[in-house]
């Protein structure tokens, strides 16, 4: 599994933006750059994925690094609801290995 | 349902006790992980099945743990003599690719307490 590293925690503002950065720079040509994120008291829940072009979803965009070495998940306007654990995983097929991920605290 | 299913949702035991809990994926799901979740920790992988290959039993943290899956349906990991370092999340996930993109889809957890 590719290794990740991931600030241990974010601070952001209600209604404005949110770069969470992401490292992972022994990532596999295969492999898709997913992120997830998990709320108190709840399982993870998919939030966006690439390969090697940015992507945008109702939920967020997903910026990819020409070098695929490192992304950023952005978040256009942090509600309260988008306080969690956020997780970047390199992934193909088999185990999915999580990391520590980054902890994001929405003041309002 | 539309969902992974966790059952149970809770569950306390004494210490030496056996557990088996119980992880319905989404229906058509090959592949499917559990994963061990301690409180204020990250998410440690236990085991991946993927069809009928051969599961990665590989993030077992020691042999009173196992886990079964019949085919493409539901799942049991059972944990023998519990201990209180157990206590846990215990989170089921479910996948419908190999391969490309994977996304998991995960259920609720089974809490597990060891007294």
């Amino acid at each position: 599994d590719a290794k990740t590293t991931q600030p241990n925690s974010m601070e952001s503002n209600e209604e404005e933006p949110v770069h969470l950065p992401c490292n992972h720079s022994t990532i596999s040509g295969t492999d898709y750059i997913h992120w997830y994120r998990q709320l108190p008291s709840q399982g993870p829940e998919y939030v966006i994925h690439g390969l090697t072009s940015n992507v945008n979803n109702r939920m967020a965009s997903l910026a990819i690094a020409e070098d695929r070495k490192s992304s950023t998940l952005i978040l256009h306007r942090a509600t309260l609801r988008d306080a969690a654990v956020y997780y970047c995983i390199p992934h193909n097929a088999g185990k999915s290995t999580f990391g520590d991920g980054t902890t994001l605290t929405v003041k309002p | 349902g539309a969902g992974v299913s966790q059952s149970p949702s809770n569950k306390v035991t004494e210490k030496g006790k056996d557990v088996e809990l119980r992880c319905d994926p989404i229906s058509g799901h090959t592949a499917l992980y559990w994963y061990r979740q301690r409180l204020g920790q990250g998410l440690e992988f236990l085991i991946y099945f993927q069809g009928n290959s051969a599961p990665d039993k590989s993030g077992l943290p020691s042999d009173r743990f196992s886990a079964e899956r019949t085919g493409e349906s539901v799942s049991t990991l059972t944990i023998q003599r519990t201990q209180q370092e157990d206590s846990a999340v215990y989170l089921c996930a479910s996948s419908s690719s190999y391969g490309g993109a994977n996304v998991l889809t995960f259920g609720a957890g089974s809490r597990l307490t060891v007294l």
